[in-house]
């Protein structure tokens, strides 16, 4: 089944202490992204990756650290989490059809919360 | 990419066509229309996309009108199970924008019996 997983899903963690979520596809995507969900202020993307060892800043990077060493997964690296990156955390990955035309998959969320 | 307005909220029987309406009068001439649904903190998930014809598939039917300014989401026969948040976005296809998609605060869908 084709499908975008994230882990874990559910995480509470202290300010401070470094956290990754992890999020692998198999679907031989080519992109990937990070997107963060706040009520009141939607889905803002964090960081995407067009392919292996090429990543690039979203709208809202900051305190937030990506890697893609592998095209099948793409991990969201939090050096010092706060309070203020408590949310809801989706993963994303998509590549071109035979049209041309580019479907997101999205995991199932992560709700982090930092204390 | 072009702005997008979406009504707040909406309801709708189920077993009665559920029509979603969602305003882009700046839009151009190469961007598409996309929704996508999100179902109560899942992720999200593509529902369909167009360019300036009608569009049809097994979850729903999109109708943009000949000016392409405003288009209308179709679900024939709505169920419990189609409650959620609809997003109308619309951008540009190709390598740029693969990576992202940019959500705005949708419409919600509230089916009842």
């Amino acid at each position: 089944e084709a499908q975008v997983t994230q882990n874990p899903r559910y995480l509470i963690t202290v300010t401070g202490k470094k956290l990754t979520v992890t999020c692998s596809q198999n679907m031989n995507h080519e992109y990937m992204s990070w997107y963060r969900q706040d009520p009141g202020l939607g889905l803002r993307q964090i960081y995407y990756s067009m392919n292996v060892e090429v990543t690039d800043k979203g709208d809202v990077p900051e305190g937030y650290k990506v890697s893609r060493k592998e095209k099948r997964n793409f991990p969201l690296i939090l050096e010092s989490p706060s309070p203020n990156q408590t949310s809801l955390y989706f993963c994303a990955s998509s590549a071109s059809d035979r049209r041309g035309f580019y479907e997101q998959y999205f995991g199932p969320g992560t709700r982090l919360t930092v204390t | 990419d072009a702005k997008t307005t979406q009504p707040t909220s909406m309801d709708c029987a189920e077993g009665r066509a559920a029509n979603l309406p969602c305003n882009h009068s700046t839009i151009s001439g190469n961007e598409y229309v996309y929704w996508y649904r999100q179902i109560h903190s899942q992720g999200p998930q593509y529902i369909i996309h167009g360019l300036k014809n009608n569009e049809t598939n097994e979850m729903a039917s999109l109708i943009i009108t000949e000016d392409r300014k405003s288009s209308t989401l179709i679900l024939p026969h709505a169920t419990l199970r189609d409650t959620a948040v609809y997003y109308c976005i619309v951008r540009v296809e190709w390598a740029g924008t693969a990576s992202k998609l940019t959500f705005g605060t949708g419409t919600r869908l509230q089916v009842t019996l």
